[in-house]
């Protein structure tokens, strides 16, 4: 079985400053992992995702993530925060080389950026 | 090329009645999952549809819901005697054919929000 832990509800930042979303997750076979931003009202858009080409991945608007085994982690970072990235975000798992095509969501992180 | 549509964005509904949320897919995938998002909570996996076929189904409600991809035609998302807890956002996410190991993205759409009065 898989599951997302998302350590934080809320996430307060200045503008500028160092972005750290956290994710662990829990899987009993290789796993692919997916961060996704949600705007208010409005769907889920995919950030970036690791599919165990590399461990640390880029994405969209300047976010990045590590794949790190041995903490069993996906944690998101930005160095910079800008005011449009506040929004919700969430970390998703789904099993690798399965048939199993399910997405296993955090309960969500929202980003708050202050100015 | 249009993304995930969903229809209506916000629907509203008395208990008792019954609630149609559709979704027509990007163009070129072929597979439909559905997912509900309670206030406060992440996204739920309820449903997972080709064409004419349901995938996988384990995460919906056993009373009540149904879900059908037809043919031709959007996907359909049925709640039948809504109740108040049925109050929701549901999603609906398209991707390409799948396979064994293969890591098809999840588009999703902008949502359908659920109102039960």
């Amino acid at each position: 079985a898989q599951s997302v832990t998302q350590l934080g509800s809320h996430v307060s930042v200045s503008e500028g400053a160092l972005v750290l979303l956290r994710c662990n997750y829990s899987s009993s076979v290789p796993p692919y992992l997916f961060w996704y931003v949600q705007y208010p009202n409005q769907g889920l858009q995919l950030l970036l995702k690791y599919t165990s080409a590399a461990t640390l991945v880029k994405g969209i608007n300047g976010f990045e993530a590590e794949f790190k085994k041995s903490e069993t982690s996906f944690h998101l970072t930005k160095p910079s925060a800008h005011m449009s990235d506040a929004a919700e975000y969430f970390c998703a798992v789904r099993p690798m080389n399965t048939g199993f095509q399910k997405l296993v969501f955090g309960t969500g992180t929202r980003l708050l950026v202050s100015p | 090329n249009a993304g995930v549509m969903q229809n209506p964005r916000h629907l509203v509904r008395r208990r008792g009645q019954e609630a149609r949320l559709r979704c027509s897919p990007m163009k070129g995938h072929s597979h439909v999952y559905w997912y509900r998002q309670l206030p406060e909570e992440g996204l739920k996996f309820m449903v997972y549809l080709q064409k004419e076929n349901i995938i996988d189904e384990s995460g919906m409600p056993k009373e009540r819901f149904s879900a059908e991809f037809p043919k031709e035609g959007p996907s359909i998302l049925r709640i039948q005697q809504v109740v108040r807890g049925d109050s929701a956002a549901y999603f609906c996410a398209s991707s390409p054919t799948p396979g064994r190991g293969l890591t098809d993205t999840q588009y999703f759409g902008p949502g359908t929000r659920l109102t039960v009065l």
